[in-house]
C-alpha cells in the first residue's frame, strides 16, 4: 500500500520558474526521501530530511517537513528542461530491526523551454 | 562506481513460463531492495535483504515469486509461473547504513520491465 499521496499529480511551468511538490504521509517515520524518475529509467535520490528537522537544502532543492502535518514540501528553485521527470516523496519507518521505504504517487513534472 | 546492475533491461515471456530477474548490488552495501513498479498499484517494495539474509518478504505477492542473495554481489527475483498480471517494472536497489541507524538513500538499478503475454 502506498503510504505517501503526492499533490499535484501534474505540474506544468516555464523554465525559469519555481516548482513546488507536496506530499503528506499518514503514519509516524524516521525520515522522508525524495527521488526522481526520467522516464523509463530507475529513481535517483534527491534528498532526505529526518523527523527532527524542519528544513533541508541542497543545491536548486529546498524541502520542508511537518510532522504535525504528516507533510513535505519540495520546491525546486529557477526550473531547467532537464528537470523534467516524476518525482516521488518516500518515507521510511524502522520498526524493532525491520524497515519500510514506502513510496508515494509521484508528480509528474514538465518543464516548458 | 556502475551503479546497480539489472539484467534483463527487457523481459518478454509466455503465461507459464518461469521467468529470473538478475541484480548485482553496489558493492558494500549491506541491503538489498526489489520493488515493483506499475500504473495501478505504484512503486511497491516486495522483499529487501540485510548482509545476504532476507529480512522481509510481506510484499511478495504469492508463493509463485521467490528471491534469493546468495552472496553480497548477487541477487535473483524469480517468478514460476509467470502470468500476464506479473506484467510490470522490477526495480533493484541497494543502500548502506547510516551511523545512527537510518539508511542513506537508496540507489536504484534501472529496472526489469516484463511482459508476460
Amino acid at each position: 500500500s502506498q503510504q505517501g499521496e503526492e499533490d499535484p499529480q501534474a505540474l506544468s511551468i516555464q523554465e525559469g520558474e519555481n516548482a513546488t511538490m507536496n506530499c503528506s504521509y499518514k503514519t509516524s517515520i524516521n525520515n522522508l526521501q525524495w527521488y526522481r524518475q526520467n522516464s523509463g529509467r530507475g529513481l535517483v535520490h534527491l534528498i532526505l530530511i529526518r523527523s527532527n528537522e524542519r528544513e533541508k537544502h541542497s543545491g536548486r532543492l529546498r524541502v520542508t517537513l511537518d510532522t504535525s502535518k504528516k507533510s513535505s514540501s519540495l520546491l525546486i528553485t529557477a526550473s531547467r528542461a532537464a528537470d523534467t521527470a516524476s518525482y516521488f516523496c518516500a518515507t521510511l519507518l524502522l520498526n524493532f530491526g525491520n524497515e519500510k521505504l514506502t513510496f508515494g504517487t509521484g508528480t509528474r513534472l514538465t518543464i516548458i523551454p | 562506481d556502475a551503479g546497480v546492475i539489472q539484467s534483463p533491461r527487457h523481459e518478454v515471456t509466455e503465461m507459464g513460463q518461469e521467468v529470473t530477474l538478475r541484480c548485482k548490488p553496489i558493492s558494500g552495501h549491506d541491503y538489498l531492495f526489489w520493488y515493483r513498479q506499475t500504473m495501478m498499484r505504484g512503486l511497491e517494495l516486495l522483499i529487501y535483504f540485510n548482509n545476504n539474509v532476507p529480512i522481509d518478504d510481506s510484499g511478495m505477492p504469492e508463493d509463485r515469486f521467490s528471491a534469493k542473495m546468495p552472496n553480497a554481489s548477487f541477487s535473483t527475483l524469480k517468478i514460476q509461473p509467470s502470468e500476464p498480471r506479473d506484467s510490470a517494472v522490477y526495480f533493484c536497489a541497494s543502500s548502506l547504513q547510516s551511523g545512527i541507524g537510518e539508511r542513506w538513500g537508496y540507489t536504484f538499478g534501472s529496472g526489469t520491465r516484463l511482459t508476460v503475454v
